[in-house]
């Protein structure tokens, strides 16, 4: 089994509906991650959970909403989105939540809004 | 800021040696990571520098000078599977985590 997996891989949605990213992660780490990666730019973070604890906030909409009810799983739930936040949604994890730590990432969730 | 700049896209020929250049900003620097990124793929852990100088790992090798903020990766006997993008991405102090490049887009022909 793959160390970090995301579900779904890809997901069509329209602007008013709710959906939920899911990531789970089988590496026994404590940190895991929410990276956005839209074309040409440089993967942004969006969201750090340490422990299941909330450690940052990347200035994120409120339309994003992370949820991590244990250091395995973390969840994205998305609702009223813009067509500019299709992008390809990443979840990555860490030993810990320390900036030396390589970080393992899932294949990814690609995510259009209509 | 943390600015990071690399090459947007490179090419290289199939058995040559290539090096993608990485700068970034020196102040509360706590290491440098190189990502391999297949299309389609998550990105794939490469190397980790902290320490000025050259770590080693079979066919790539990662490269760190500290006062200069610069790295580089070096692939050598370059393979056509190698062709991918390569993410350079800095780990800071007082920052829990990573702030990435734009990434290169390697492209190896025959």
């Amino acid at each position: 089994e793959t160390g970090v997996t995301q579900t779904p891989r890809h997901l069509v949605m329209g602007m008013t509906n709710k959906k939920s990213l899911k990531c789970e992660q089988h590496l026994g780490h404590n940190a895991m991650y929410w990276y956005k990666q839209s074309a040409k730019k440089p993967l942004e973070l969006m969201f750090v959970y340490n422990f299941k604890e909330q450690t940052e906030n990347n200035s994120v909409p409120s339309r994003f909403s992370p949820e991590c009810p244990n250091s395995s799983h973390l969840f994205l739930h998305l609702h009223t989105l813009q067509p500019e936040d299709s992008a390809l949604y990443l979840c990555a994890s860490s030993d810990t939540g320390d900036s030396n730590q390589p970080q393992h990432f899932g294949d990814g969730t690609r995510l259009s809004i209509l | 800021g943390q600015n990071i700049d690399q090459p947007t896209e490179m090419t290289a020929t199939e058995g040559a040696i290539v090096q993608i250049n990485c700068t970034y900003q020196t102040s509360g620097f706590n290491g440098l990571f190189w990502y391999q990124q297949h299309a389609g793929e998550a990105p794939t852990f490469l190397s980790y520098n902290v320490l000025d100088g050259l770590e080693e790992k079979g066919r790539f090798s990662s490269f760190l000078s500290r006062s200069k903020g610069y790295s580089y990766l070096l692939l050598k006997e370059l393979q056509m599977k190698d062709s991918a993008s390569y993410l350079c991405a800095r780990g800071g102090t007082g920052r829990r985590a990573l702030t990435f490049g734009s990434g290169t887009r390697l492209q190896v022909q025959p």
